[in-house]
């Protein structure tokens, strides 16, 4: 089972600023690493595919980046609504697909 | 627009049974695979069980498998999980889950959830 390992377990941070979120994979996943964007009460959105692709309607300043084992999400400049848990899953090796265990970036 | 409404959730016993409900609309179901995902809660995301399209392949997560059963009904455009042999540990909010078509194991939309609570 890949496991997957997300850096930090929080992001404090002010609107505007940016953020930079990490994910690691215990063995490579090439670049089928999937980024997904949770808020409170509401289920996971999907942000980005195969580790740099935006899905439909997903705002320019979401930046996936990486491959291999060593992952990154980008958001260039935030705004009020992108503050959230942020969770990386891999589909290269499954099943079992796999989840990281989230990053939360908080308003600072 | 595609809607996922899972229903079926609540509170039962250790040892007992539930069976978690997912209509779907908005799409044709049957040429989607689909997922059930649950999230502990305050925590984390974990995946639970894979349904091919055409129900020929379907996968479990090793926690669920032997207790946990996915199934579909195309016609209904709906998705089941049976729930036996229920552990305080599988108490989550369950999650519905579509597969972008012809990806494997990228969820491109998510129901609601519904939560299940395993307690005596």
């Amino acid at each position: 089972e890949i496991v997957l390992t997300q850096s930090p377990a929080t992001l404090s941070l002010s609107p505007g600023e940016r953020a930079t979120l990490s994910c690691r994979a215990s063995q490579s996943v090439s670049t089928y690493l999937v980024w997904y964007q949770q808020k409170p009460g509401q289920a996971p959105r999907l942000l980005i595919y195969d580790a740099s692709n935006r899905a439909t309607g997903i705002p320019a300043r979401f930046i996936g980046s990486g491959s291999g084992t060593d992952f990154t999400l980008t958001i260039s400049s935030l705004e009020p609504e992108d503050f959230a848990v942020y969770y990386c899953q891999q589909r290269s090796n499954w099943p079992p697909l796999t989840f990281g265990g989230g990053t939360k970036v908080e308003i600072k | 627009e595609v809607q996922l409404v899972e229903s079926g959730g609540g509170l039962v016993q250790p040892g007992g049974s539930l069976r978690l409900s997912c209509p779907a609309s908005g799409f044709t179901f049957s040429t989607y695979s689909m997922n059930w995902v649950r999230q502990t809660p305050g925590k984390g995301l974990e995946w639970v069980s894979y349904i091919s399209s055409s129900s020929s392949i379907i996968y479990y997560a090793d926690s669920v498998k032997g207790r946990f059963t996915t199934s579909r009904d195309n016609a209904k455009n709906s998705l089941y999980l049976q729930m036996n042999s229920l552990r305080a540990e599988d108490t989550a909010v369950y999650y519905c889950a579509r597969n972008f078509l012809g990806s494997g194991g990228m969820i491109d939309y998510w129901g609601q959830g519904t939560l299940v609570t395993v307690s005596s």
